[in-house]
Parts: structure tokens; C-alpha cells; sequence
């Protein structure tokens, strides 16, 4: 177990509905990452957030947003969800290079 | 631009015999390299990581692996296949050694154990 937790663990929404997903990082882990995994493929950087601040993004629309609280944990916000969505979505957390993951939240666009 | 390659989309091998997952990345700088394992349903967990020490590196559950810079190279192998290691395997190179330093996954190689 890496301490990292993520909620909830499954997750099915509607095409064009908006979806906020939970994680809450290793304890004084200051950063997080996000990644996009889809079915038989590796996961895809988000973004990634630094003391609360977004401090790197991946080739990824604006409709995926992110947040970091003052206590490390984060939330991914995506909008106006489309079928190509449906995915794995997993936290990481960190303090220097080595990222500790979260087992995922899993997301189903109908 | 950094990159990572993982020649075996599928590697199946008998339990007790070998295993061998193959790794080639493209990186500007000296890279720090990972491997990850995945089992079904779970979470991403670190099997070992090279970040400019020793060119050959052991982790968990006896897997190891080299780092050869003149092949751009980072293959992950075990002596002697067991059926727990059934899982999908990634390579991953990041640039840098902080934390917000950009990492690349490869796309994975799924090991299947038969028995």
C-alpha cells in the first residue's frame, strides 16, 4: 500500500456531464500528479500540482481542471465529458522524483 | 524530447523459466528510469528505479534491471518466472530528479505466465 487513496473507485456518467475525482496524498507528499489511462494503454500526464500551484500539463484540453488543497490532497475536474473519457484515472504523489499511485478511480462515459 | 519504447506488446513464458521485457527511451538529459508492475485491478507499484548510480539495478520480487547508455536500454528480466508475476509491466523515463519532473510511460507489456 502506497498511502495514497482516491475516491470513489468506480464511477459511470452521462456524455456532457461534468465529474470531480478525489485523491488524498501520501502524508507530506507536497506534489501531485494526475494521468489518464486508458484500456490497453499507459497512462497519459494530466497535470501536475506543486504546493497548490499547477506546475506542468500534458496534451490535454482546459476542460480538464485540477486543484490542490493546503493539505496535499487534489481534485480532477473534467467537463463536458465525452465517450473518449471513459478511463482509469490515477493520482500520484510526491516528494522528489519517485511518484507513489493511488489504485485509480475508474470512469465509465455513456 | 524524451521518450520511451517497449518492444513486446505480449511476452508469455513458462513459470520457472526466464523473463525478459524489453525498454529503449530517447531523453535530452540523463534520464532516471522505472519500472512498474500492475496487476489487475490495482494500483501502479515502483518494481525499481536507476537514477545515475549503479547501472544495474535490483528491486522486488527479484526483478532487475541495466541501464546501457550506448543502447539507450532499460530491459527488465527475472531468472525464474513465477505465477504471480502475471501482470502489465511499464517502463517509464523521467528527466530530472525532482518532483516535477515530466515523466513518459510506455505503453506497457502485458507478461503472461503459463504454467
Amino acid at each position: 500500500e502506497t498511502g495514497v487513496t482516491q475516491s470513489p473507485t468506480h464511477l459511470i456518467k452521462t456524455r456532457g456531464q461534468q465529474v470531480t475525482l478525489r485523491c488524498s496524498s501520501q502524508s507530506g507528499h507536497n506534489t501531485v500528479s494526475w494521468y489518464q489511462q486508458a484500456l490497453g494503454q499507459g497512462p497519459q500526464f494530466i497535470f501536475q500540482y506543486y504546493r497548490e500551484e499547477e506546475n506542468g500539463r500534458g496534451n490535454f484540453p482546459p476542460r480538464f481542471s485540477g486543484l490542490q488543497f493546503p493539505n496535499y490532497s487534489s481534485e480532477l475536474n473534467v467537463n463536458a465529458l465525452e465517450l473518449d473519457d471513459s478511463a482509469l484515472y490515477l493520482c500520484a504523489s510526491s516528494l522528489s522524483y519517485e511518484q507513489y499511485f493511488g489504485p485509480g478511480t475508474r470512469l465509465t462515459v455513456t | 524530447a524524451q521518450s520511451v519504447t517497449q518492444l513486446d506488446s505480449h511476452v508469455s513464458v513458462s513459470e520457472g523459466t526466464p523473463v525478459l521485457l524489453r525498454c529503449n527511451y530517447s531523453s535530452s538529459y540523463s534520464p532516471s528510469l522505472f519500472w512498474y508492475v500492475q496487476h489487475p485491478n490495482k494500483g501502479l507499484q515502483l518494481l525499481l528505479k536507476y537514477t545515475s548510480a549503479a547501472t544495474l539495478v535490483k528491486g522486488i520480487n527479484g526483478f532487475e534491471a541495466e541501464f546501457k547508455k550506448s543502447e539507450t536500454s532499460f530491459h527488465l528480466t527475472k531468472p525464474s518466472a513465477h505465477m504471480s508475476d502475471a501482470a502489465e509491466y511499464f517502463c517509464v523515463v523521467s528527466e530530472g530528479y525532482s518532483s516535477a519532473s515530466k515523466i513518459i510511460f510506455g505503453s506497457g507489456t502485458r507478461l503472461s505466465i503459463r504454467p
